[in-house]
């Protein structure tokens, strides 16, 4: 089964870092783009950016360039999002998705379960 | 930055009947389109993609239509299931850009 598992809620304080995961099975991990999508609470979805484990290609969205950074371990299947320093804006929920080609002209076919960050003092 | 501009924000349908959703772009994304549907607690799910093609499991009773700049999500006749959100979301240009979300309620 393909499938994209993350990792679980986190709470963190201001200024803090943190780098969440999202590890893909049942697929070559490293021939098709991940990409990380913000769910703001009660907000739509927001595309933050992709990359291509098997280079580690990445794009970024302006919106999110400079205030995150993706990055994958492909001996791991394993790809990441993390900050350096987060701010009490960055409470949402974050969702993997695989686009569904080994181009990034493409769809979000496969979606990990989502990881809640909470950024309160 | 292309922007998508979904309508209605809410649409109110009785199960059975037909449902429409629309999707704008702000320029021409081709048939680069995809179609998610999100229930409350849950990761989206692509329903359709290449603006017309029914990801896989997705019933026939959705159907995408459209190209350029003008797309349409049609729900044939409303299951209980369906009750949700809906977005649309161009992958024809950096970056891909998603629409706000057409939420489908029970009337």
């Amino acid at each position: 089964e393909v499938q994209l598992v993350q990792s679980g809620a986190e709470v963190k304080k201001p200024g803090e870092s943190l780098k969440i995961s999202c590890k893909g099975s049942g697929y070559s991990f490293t021939s098709y783009w991940i990409g990380w999508v913000r769910q703001m609470p009660g907000k739509g979805l927001e595309w933050m950016g992709i990359i291509y484990p098997g280079d580690s290609d990445t794009r970024y969205s302006p919106s999110f360039q400079g205030q995150v950074t993706i990055s994958a371990d492909k001996s791991i299947s394993t790809a990441y999002l993390q900050w350096s320093s987060l701010k009490a804006s960055d409470t949402a929920m974050y969702y993997c998705a695989r686009i569904g080609a080994g181009t990034p002209y493409n769809a979000f076919d496969i979606w990990g379960q989502g990881t809640m960050v909470t950024v309160s003092s | 930055e292309i922007v998508m501009t979904q309508s209605p924000a809410t649409l109110s349908v009785s199960p059975g009947e037909r449902a429409t959703l629309s999707c704008r772009a702000s320029q021409s994304v081709s048939s680069n389109l995809a179609w998610y549907q999100q229930k409350p607690g849950q990761a989206p799910r692509l329903l359709i993609y290449g603006a017309s093609t029914r990801a896989t499991g997705i019933p026939a009773r959705f159907s995408g239509s459209g190209s350029g700049t003008e797309f349409t999500l049609t729900i044939s006749s409303l299951q209980s299931e369906d009750f949700a959100v809906y977005y649309c979301q161009q992958y024809n240009n950096w970056p891909k850009t998603f629409g706000q979300g057409t939420k489908v309620e029970i009337k």
